[in-house]
């Protein structure tokens, strides 16, 4: 059982550079989130897909970033116009549907990509 | 606006003692409270949850107690081992999933 994977694992651009982070979820799970974590915070909620729909969007989510989960696998996270507040840990997870043997909330997180703008 | 507080950063408990986590939340609306944990370079893991109705729920060493009166919830850990030692985010869950965390607290336990 593969969990969920995101690629690349770090990224240092220089400012206004786009950069685009990918996740692979676990595959039989239809829920997908991003959230972003920053120095000794926890991590904050960016965006959610069920299936390929994006259901919320956070008011983090400047109109530089965009997130997309075109057949309802993978996603990927495009930050345009990198600016050095974006630096953080985009992490992403994914989750089953509901039912099942998994418990309410959980949530099952990738490593992360941490990005860092010069 | 914080709605999931952890106040205390950090935390060094001896092995084999108990270590007490806690968090305060701010949004009644929250149905499910559910605990994280994180080692370095890994994405946080699931640790342990509690419905909103319940007031305790147990799973081998850890323990989770919600005082809904008080809007805290706590972790407990009994008896600690130094394989522990993470950082540990609380968690409340809003519709969708959609998960907000606190700000974690640092456990060390020392062998």
């Amino acid at each position: 059982d593969t969990g969920v994977s995101q690629n690349p694992r770090h990224k240092i651009t220089k400012r206004g550079q786009n950069v685009t982070f990918r996740c692979d979820p676990i595959s039989e799970h239809n829920r997908l989130y991003w959230y972003r974590q920053t120095l000794g915070q926890g991590p904050e909620f960016l965006t959610y897909f069920q299936n390929e729909a994006q259901l919320e969007k956070s008011r983090l989510l400047s109109d530089r970033f965009s997130a997309e989960r075109p057949k309802g696998s993978f996603s990927t996270l495009e930050i345009q116009r990198t600016e050095q507040g974006d630096s953080a840990m985009y992490l992403c997870a994914s989750a089953p549907g509901t039912g099942g043997k998994h418990h309410a909330g959980e949530l099952f997180f990738g490593e992360g990509s941490r990005l860092t703008v010069l | 606006d914080q709605q999931v507080k952890q106040n205390s950063p950090s935390l060094s408990v001896q092995e084999g003692r108990i270590s007490i986590l806690n968090c305060d939340y701010t949004n009644s609306m929250f149905d499910y409270f559910l605990w994280y944990k994180k080692y370095p370079a890994e994405g946080p893991t699931f640790l342990i949850s509690i419905s909103s109705i319940k007031d305790k729920n147990e799973d081998g060493r850890f323990t989770v107690f919600l005082n809904k009166s008080a809007k805290h919830l706590s972790l407990h850990i009994v008896p600690s081992q130094p394989g522990d030692s993470a950082v540990y985010f609380c968690a409340a869950r809003r519709y969708g999933n959609k998960l907000v965390f606190g700000a974690g607290t640092i456990l060390r336990v020392k062998s």
